[in-house]
C-alpha cells in the first residue's frame, strides 16, 4: 500500500544547530504536509507544499513530488523545537486524506 | 492559526458500551475527517464528510462507526458497540476544500476500551 517513509526517527539536537529531517514517498503525491506536535499533544501545521520549497522562521521545507520526497530543515534549534514532526502527503490518486508517516522525535539540548 | 477543538481528551469505557467522540472544527471549514492512531502506529484515515455526508470512507470505518453533524453543531463519531480494538486516539481534522487542501487538526481523543 502507499507509505511514507520518515527519518530519522529520532533525534537529538543542542541549542544552535541544525538538522534535516526527511519524508520518501512510494507513490507520487499531490502535495505534503509537514507538522509539529508540541508536548501538549496539539498538532501544529508547520508548512503545506504543493511543490517547491518554503520557508518559516528557522524551518525551510522542500517537496519534490517527481523524485517523491520532502524535507525540512531546522536551523539554530531551540528548546521550544522539541517534538515529534510528522509528514503526510495527498495521493494523486486519491487526494482527499492524508497519508502519514511514523513522525520523528526531536529533543532539544542546552 | 486556526483551531479545531476535540471534546473529550480522554474517555474511558467499557467493551459494548457506546460513545460519542466530539469536535469543533474551524468555523469556516467545510470538510471534516476523523483519523485513527493505534499507539506505535501511523494514523490512519477514517473518513471524510461534507454537507452532511459520507463523502469517503476507509475499510477502518466498520459498521459500528458513524459521523454526523446535526445543525451546524459538534461534528461527531459514535462508535456503536465499542470493541477492545477501538482503543486508539481519534483526530478530528477540517479543511476548506477537499481535494489537496490543507487539513487542520485537533489535539485528539484517547479512547481506552476495556
Amino acid at each position: 500500500g502507499d507509505q511514507v517513509e520518515q527519518s530519522p526517527s529520532a533525534l537529538s539536537l543542542h541549542e544552535g544547530t541544525g538538522s534535516a529531517l526527511r519524508c520518501n514517498f512510494t507513490t507520487t503525491m499531490r502535495a505534503v504536509q509537514w507538522f509539529r506536535k508540541n508536548s501538549r499533544g496539539s498538532l501544529i501545521n508547520l508548512f503545506y507544499l504543493a511543490s517547491g520549497t518554503k520557508e518559516n522562521g528557522r524551518l525551510k521545507s522542500a517537496f519534490d513530488s517527481k523524485e517523491r520526497y520532502s524535507t525540512l530543515h531546522i536551523r539554530d534549534a531551540q528548546l521550544e523545537d522539541s517534538g515529534t514532526y510528522f509528514c503526510a502527503g495527498f495521493n494523486v490518486g486519491d487526494n482527499s486524506k492524508l497519508i502519514w508517516g511514523l513522525g520523528t522525535s526531536l529533543v532539544v539540548n542546552p | 492559526g486556526p483551531k479545531v477543538l476535540q471534546i473529550p481528551s480522554h474517555q474511558i469505557i467499557d467493551m459494548g458500551q457506546m460513545v460519542t467522540l466530539n469536535c469543533d472544527p474551524v468555523s469556516n471549514h467545510l470538510y471534516f475527517y476523523w483519523y485513527k492512531q493505534i499507539l506505535g502506529q501511523q494514523m490512519e484515515f477514517l473518513v471524510n464528510f461534507y454537507n452532511g455526508k459520507v463523502m469517503e470512507k476507509s475499510k477502518l470505518f466498520k459498521d459500528q462507526f458513524s459521523v454526523e453533524r446535526p445543525d451546524g453543531s459538534y461534528f461527531t463519531l459514535k462508535i456503536q458497540p465499542t470493541a477492545l480494538e477501538d482503543s486508539a486516539v481519534y483526530f478530528c481534522a477540517s479543511s476548506w476544500g477537499r481535494r489537496s487542501y490543507e487539513q487542520y487538526f485537533g489535539p485528539g481523543t484517547r479512547l481506552t476500551v476495556l
